[in-house]
């Protein structure tokens, strides 16, 4: 049973390309969520989503930055022309239909996104 | 936001009880208590969560006061790899996300 994977676990890029991340949620897993967390500060939420459907984008900055969670596939969270701000850890996380299970919420391990 | 206050940093001696406080004073009566950690870079581990009765696992307990306003974390016999940050998060029921504050360093020394 594995637990939600991340890939790439690392990602260079440099200054105005793309940088798109997955995130494969746990089996049975219906709902998936994305966390920023900049070099020695807190996780910041960036967005919700269950299938096919955004359920709260609050997070996510205005410009550049797209989340998807297609019917089929992993959820992408999408960095158009990345800047040097945007280096940071991504971390996602899946949960049921009831989140308030055993085990909450369930976290990858991230990709450490560097633009350079 | 995060409607939790943490201290930012703790010290506890390997092996002895490791008690993390939570103020939560503007809890509501649908909200549950989760706590996780985060060692080094990895991705944050759940812990435990409750929603006004002690709980307790196989990682930790989780002592939550008559009026909910505040809990604590209890690691009954700390040892050098639950050095982590650990944060507290309080979530309403049936409202799907968890937002995060600066939680609290915790450091185990031998």
């Amino acid at each position: 049973n594995a637990g939600v994977m991340q890939n790439p676990r690392h990602l260079v890029r440099r200054r105005g390309q793309e940088a798109r991340l997955r995130c494969s949620p746990m089996k049975g897993h219906s709902h998936v969520y994305w966390y920023r967390q900049l070099p020695e500060e807190g996780l910041k939420f960036m967005v919700y989503l269950q299938k096919e459907n955004i359920i709260d984008e609050s997070g996510m900055p205005k410009e550049r930055f797209s989340a998807e969670f297609p019917k089929e596939g992993p959820s992408i969270l999408r960095i158009q022309q990345v800047v040097r701000g945007d280096s940071a850890a991504y971390f996602c996380a899946s949960s049921p239909e009831d989140p308030d299970g055993p085990y909450g919420y369930t976290f990858g391990s991230g990709t450490r996104l560097t633009v350079v | 936001d995060a409607k939790t206050t943490q201290p930012p940093s703790m010290d506890c001696a390997e092996g002895r009880a490791a008690n993390l406080p939570c103020n939560h004073s503007t809890i509501s009566g649908n909200e549950y208590v989760y706590w996780y950690r985060q060692i080094h870079s990895q991705g944050p581990q759940y812990i435990i969560h409750g929603l006004k009765n002690n709980e307790t696992n196989e990682m930790a307990s989780l002592i939550i006061t008559e009026d909910r306003k505040s809990s604590t974390l209890i690691l009954p016999h700390a040892t050098l790899r639950d050095t982590a940050v650990y944060y507290c998060i309080v979530r309403p029921y049936n409202n799907n996300d968890m937002r995060f504050g600066a939680g609290t360093r915790l450091t185990v020394k031998p």
